[in-house]
């Protein structure tokens, strides 16, 4: 599985809209895009998946283009509480690489 | 609340000694994959398990070993410890045959090696 590239940190502001693009240059035919959370000193947690298109949850959207060599995870309102490492991966039957992640601060 | 445990949640050992950590899901998942994650860096896959046989391995060296039991749960052994395996150990449980499957990861087992 291919490793991902995505930007080392960002910063936000309270109750901004967030955008996290990765680029998925070596994504196989069958992997999925695959988006976690980590806060310190604990376990990644699931946010996202998607395949193609747009996907929706109740915490995020995931923008996939048609050529899949790309992916935009965008968090609505952020809040201070969303301060956390982000990570895009391409995933396969639950294997995984992790890249180095992206490292979101949201200030007041 | 992921349903996925870890023991134990920290751990010291002595260079050369050897650590068994341990795995277990409340949620029937039948894969499991271990992680070691280093301070500032991203989860890196040590391998697979599925029906109790290895299913797939990252660049790590044979002292890294694994086991999965029956019920699901897991252990990773890891012999002569060195200092640069201090790291947090993930492990994280899947559904093996659905490609869109999650995985559900564990706290963690915070390893120092002195």
């Amino acid at each position: 599985l291919a490793k991902t590239t995505q930007p080392i940190s960002m910063d936000s502001y309270e109750g901004q809209e967030v955008n996290i693009t990765c680029s998925h240059n070596n994504i196989a035919t069958n992997d999925y895009i695959t988006w976690y959370q980590q806060f310190p000193s604990q376990g990644p947690r699931f946010i996202i998946q998607g395949y193609k298109t747009k996907v929706t949850n109740e915490v995020a959207s995931l923008f996939i283009p048609a050529d899949r060599k790309s992916s935009t995870l965008s968090l609505p309102r952020v809040s201070l509480s969303d301060t956390a490492v982000y990570y895009c991966l391409d995933t396969n039957a639950g294997k995984s690489t992790f890249g180095d992640g992206t490292t979101l601060t949201v200030k007041p | 609340e992921t349903g996925v445990t870890q023991s134990p949640t920290h751990l010291i050992k002595t260079r050369g000694q050897q650590v068994t950590l341990r795995c277990s899901s409340q949620s029937g998942h039948n894969t499991v994959s271990w992680y070691q994650q280093a301070l500032g860096q991203g989860p890196q896959f040590i391998f697979q398990y599925y029906r109790e046989e290895e299913n797939g391995r990252g660049n790590f060296p044979p002292r890294f070993s694994g086991l999965q039991f029956p019920n699901y749960s897991s252990e990773l052994n890891v012999n002569a410890l060195e200092l640069d395996d201090s790291a947090l150990y993930l492990c994280a449980c899947s559904l093996a045959g659905v490609l869109t499957d999650t995985q559900y990861f564990g706290p963690g087992t915070r390893l120092t090696v002195l």
